[in-house]
């Protein structure tokens, strides 16, 4: 079945690290996107890409970068970990830009 | 951008109705609603989606009005289950294609509590 998945599922890293984020999708989507999730804000798009050497900055987009090489992955990148970057992440993944869009299980990071 | 606002919580119980209402002020032309739900420790799962009028599916309706300035997502006969965060998402990303940065939105989420 396809499906799509995130590593690692929790990370811990200092501050000013360069940290990344794995997500991988089998559902041959040309869409991905980047959420990060914290309490009082809900979901909050970071990146997205309609596909292959494609990227765009959503709503939060600043201390992130994302790269797209392949249809099945798109990377997420903190280029500096930060405290404030202390988070759940989660990407998700749909066939057009209306469609339903499918997430993966999240990953939660903890920035020291 | 659309900004969307949401009730916290609400509480319900088993088999009634429930209907959870999402505001969208400045919602624009091209935007779509779309209404996911979310587990602890899970990713959100998307439920209904609309841009006008009435749209229902096997678990839920969601309603939308004329000015499209608010939708409302029912949930028929509700259970233990169905306790869970309801967001809603209002968006369109295709103007990135004309140049200008499309977005989603989601609310706040409204975390439903069903009791037996």
């Amino acid at each position: 079945d396809a499906e799509i998945t995130q590593s690692p599922r929790h990370k811990i890293t200092e501050t000013g690290r360069q940290v990344t984020l794995a997500c991988h999708q089998t559902w041959n989507h040309n869409n991905m996107f980047w959420y990060r999730q914290d309490l009082g804000h809900g979901l909050r798009l970071i990146h997205y890409s309609y596909g292959v050497q494609d990227t765009n900055k959503g709503e939060v987009s600043d201390g992130y970068s994302v790269s797209r090489s392949n249809t099945e992955d798109l990377p997420l990148t903190l280029e500096s970990a930060a405290s404030s970057q202390t988070s759940v992440y989660f990407c998700a993944s749909s066939e057009g830009w209306a469609e339903t869009q499918y997430f993966g299980p999240g990953t939660r990071l903890l920035v020291l | 951008l659309a900004k969307t606002t949401q009730p916290i919580s609400m509480d319900s119980y088993e088999g009634q109705e429930v209907n959870i209402t999402c505001s969208h002020n400045n919602i624009a032309t091209n935007d779509y609603i779309t209404w996911y739900q979310q587990f602890p420790s899970q990713g959100p799962r998307f439920i209904i989606q609309g841009y006008k009028t009435k749209v229902t599916n096997e678990v839920a309706s969601l309603f939308i009005p004329a000015d499209r300035k608010s939708s409302t997502l029912s949930l028929p006969r509700v259970s233990l289950s169905d306790t869970a965060v309801y967001y809603c998402l209002v968006g369109d990303l295709r103007v990135n294609y004309g140049g200008s940065q499309g977005n989603l939105i989601f609310g706040k989420g409204t975390k439903l509590s069903v009791k037996p």
